[in-house]
């Protein structure tokens, strides 16, 4: 299906065991990011990428891992989870980063990525 | 800092009008969104302002002030399906997005 899809879309977990989240999308885009989304707080980007194998720090990046090896594919890896990162995490690709407005900065976001930590 | 302040939430009626503000103080503006949410579901795209004044699309239009730091997104004949949450972001110099912490919206009959 075209689209961008995340999994788990549901993940439980305990304090100090790895989880990966899931991303993948089918339109090429070139950029990728990954948000988290708590109560009181607008979406806060964790890490974005512009390309495959290039990866960059947003706001909130401590205790989280990317790569990109391939365009279609941006895992999210937490190495230890702490409580802290119980939340909604969102992908969200767009066609570019920067430059003039033509729709290509529109944000298109994926279902999210409910992540409890006991 | 860069900070965008939105109402945390509004009630509005069927069939009614409703405004919603968003004040920012961002380095630098590269464009301001607008995104609506419904509950457990992503962000979709309603619109882009960078130039000031009001853009209208269909039901829902999204006006601009640069100088004062300020839009609205005005949703008009309002459904029971506009009840969500509304997101504003806005692009600083160095193109990030700093996004508000939404304005949920409850529509009642």
């Amino acid at each position: 299906d075209a689209g961008i899809t995340q999994s788990p879309r549901y993940k439980i977990t305990e304090t100090g065991r790895q989880v990966t989240l899931m991303c993948h999308q089918t339109w090429s885009h070139s950029y990728m990011f990954w948000y988290r989304q708590d109560l009181g707080h607008g979406l806060r980007l964790i890490y974005y990428s512009a390309a495959a194998d290039i990866t960059d720090k947003g706001e909130v990046p401590d205790g989280y891992v990317v790569s990109r090896s391939k365009t279609e594919n941006f895992p999210l890896t937490l190495e230890s989870a702490t409580r802290s990162q119980t939340s909604v995490y969102f992908c969200a690709s767009s066609d570019s980063g920067t430059g003039g407005f033509s729709g290509a900065n529109v944000l298109t976001f994926g279902a999210g990525s409910r992540l409890t930590v006991l | 800092g860069q900070n965008i302040d939105q109402p945390t939430e509004m009630t509005a009626t069927e069939g009614a009008i409703v405004q919603i503000n968003c004040t920012y103080q961002t380095s630098g503006f590269n464009g301001l969104f607008w995104y609506q949410q419904h509950a457990g579901e992503a962000p979709t795209f309603l619109s882009y302002n960078v130039l000031d004044g009001l853009e209208e699309k269909g039901r829902f239009s999204s006006f601009l002030s640069r100088s004062k730091g300020y839009s609205y997104l005005l949703l008009k004949e309002l459904q029971m399906k506009d009840s969500a949450s509304y997101l504003c972001a806005v692009m600083d110099s160095n193109y990030q997005l700093i996004w508000g912490a939404g304005t949920k919206l409850i529509i009642k009959p």
